[in-house]
């Protein structure tokens, strides 16, 4: 069975400062997707980024990239200018044909941005 | 991508009675999912909501306590029965259309059993 690891519970960055949230996933399937998503207080999950496993350049969304290491199977988020709306709840997932279907978070990171 | 509306928001329940969660979608969708998430804790799927046909679900959940029903492409909903504290939690529903690539969820439901 697939897993995802998030191993930072908390994580704070100064506004305007650059942070990488990580991720680290087991899986013997060699097609798949990976994803960030983001939950601010309001519980609404958003799609902050994804990734297709076969494609070896890094997804970057303006001020949200990752780092896609795929033999390491690590994918971690890195948030540049970091904003007080940045603030949140973000879980990594993962999903592949084999795999149900379904969506397969990791436990959450939780981040704070400081004025 | 599409929209979910997810009702109600919120709701304080008592004990033994059973709650109904829709969730809406704009658009079809061919997948339809419900997950649960405690408070500060990561997503747990419940079942993948079929159109016209028996929910699939995962290992710890039971129809008898969780029914769900997905009439169309676009309507799902998620019972919570006899409910317990032990229920308390945030209930989310989720769709797709088609192969996984982007998913997306309704504002969620937090349920509140006393």
């Amino acid at each position: 069975a697939q897993t995802v690891t998030q191993s930072q519970p908390e994580m704070s960055v100064q506004e305007a400062e650059t942070v990488t949230l990580s991720c680290t996933y087991d899986t013997s399937e060699s097609d798949y997707y990976l994803f960030w998503y983001k939950q601010p207080p309001s519980r609404q999950m958003i799609l902050v980024i994804r990734q297709e496993a076969y494609k070896q350049q890094n997804a970057t969304e303006n001020r949200f990239s990752v780092n896609f290491q795929k033999a390491a199977k690590s994918f971690s988020l890195k948030i540049s200018d970091s904003q007080l709306g940045d603030a949140a709840m973000y879980f990594c997932a993962y999903w592949s044909y084999n795999a149900g279907n379904m969506l397969t978070f990791g436990g959450g990171t939780r981040l704070m941005v400081k004025p | 991508s599409a929209v979910i509306s997810q009702k109600p928001s919120r709701d304080i329940c008592q004990r033994g009675t059973s709650l109904t969660i829709q969730c809406q979608v704009d658009s079809q969708v061919t997948m339809m999912f419900w997950y649960r998430q405690q408070p500060g804790q990561s997503l747990t799927l419940i079942a993948t909501a079929n159109q016209g046909s028996e929910a699939t679900y995962e290992s710890g959940f039971v129809i008898d306590k969780f029914p769900i029903s997905r009439p169309n492409l676009t309507f799902s909903t998620l019972t919570v029965s006899n409910m317990s504290p032990e229920d308390s939690s945030i209930y989310l529903c989720s769709g797709c259309k088609g192969a996984h690539t982007e998913a997306f969820f309704g504002q969620g439901t937090r349920l509140t059993v006393v």
